[in-house]
């Protein structure tokens, strides 16, 4: 069962235009929502976060939009640098007795940002 | 850098055999996590630990153990390894929550290359 789901592995922008990746989610349970950029033979690094009650974050050129009824999220880049190319995983959780703080991963989306 | 340390970066194994992965959590975080990414699961949650308590289990096989030490260092110990366990396994820290209420975020170290031949 694929609580979180990225559905396009790839993407390819021209530089210095927008990148958006999106993701969704099934659990209504996920109240924090979250942005990790990966490098090949790297860990995930932490980009952007969402709590459950907001519907926007900004942080610099990055931007993550949260549209809880239609259980779907979404990550801005503007402008896209080629450094910005990576593997970008969307990430949720749901504080609870049980769950913990576990962050449930989508696949990735693989953001390729050409000059 | 994250601030997260994990050892050795690599390790070759036999099937059958035991393994120990050593992660070092930010200064101050309590919390740790362990992840395991192979090639066709993504990212999979596998334990959590909180100041030396076990806090939360995920999809982690009964081969798997892991501790929590009195320092904060965390180990994963992997046994009677089998071809599949071949993966990336990552280890996180995350912040005590501060005022604000909580947060989530979770700083990854930079993974040990398991290969069980």
């Amino acid at each position: 069962d694929q609580q979180v789901k990225q559905n396009s592995p790839s993407l390819s922008v021209q530089e210095g235009r927008i990148s958006i990746l999106n993701c969704d989610y099934t659990n209504s349970m996920f109240d924090y929502f979250l942005w990790y950029k990966k490098y090949p033979a790297e860990g995930p690094t932490f980009l952007i976060s969402i709590s459950s009650i907001k519907d926007k974050n900004e942080d610099g050129r990055f931007t993550v939009f949260l549209n809880k009824s239609a259980k779907h999220l979404s990550l801005h880049i503007v402008p896209s640098q080629p450094g910005d190319s990576a593997v970008y995983f969307c990430a949720a959780s749901a504080f609870g007795e049980t769950s913990g703080s576990r962050l449930t991963f989508g696949e990735g989306t693989q953001l390729t940002v050409n000059p | 850098d994250s601030g997260v340390t994990q050892t050795p970066k690599h390790l070759i194994t036999a099937t059958g055999q035991r393994v120990t992965l050593r992660c070092s959590p930010r200064s101050g975080d309590l919390s740790v996590y362990w992840y395991q990414q192979s090639l066709d699961q993504g990212l999979q949650f596998l334990i959590q630990y909180y100041n030396g308590e076990e806090r939360a289990k995920g999809n982690i096989l009964e081969r798997f153990s892991a501790q929590q030490f009195p320092d904060l260092h965390s180990e994963l110990n992997l046994s009677s390894l089998e071809l599949g366990d071949s993966a990336l396994y990552f280890c996180a820290s995350r912040p005590t929550d501060v005022a604000g209420g909580p947060k989530n975020e979770q700083f990854f170290g930079p993974g040990t290359r398991l290969t069980v031949l």
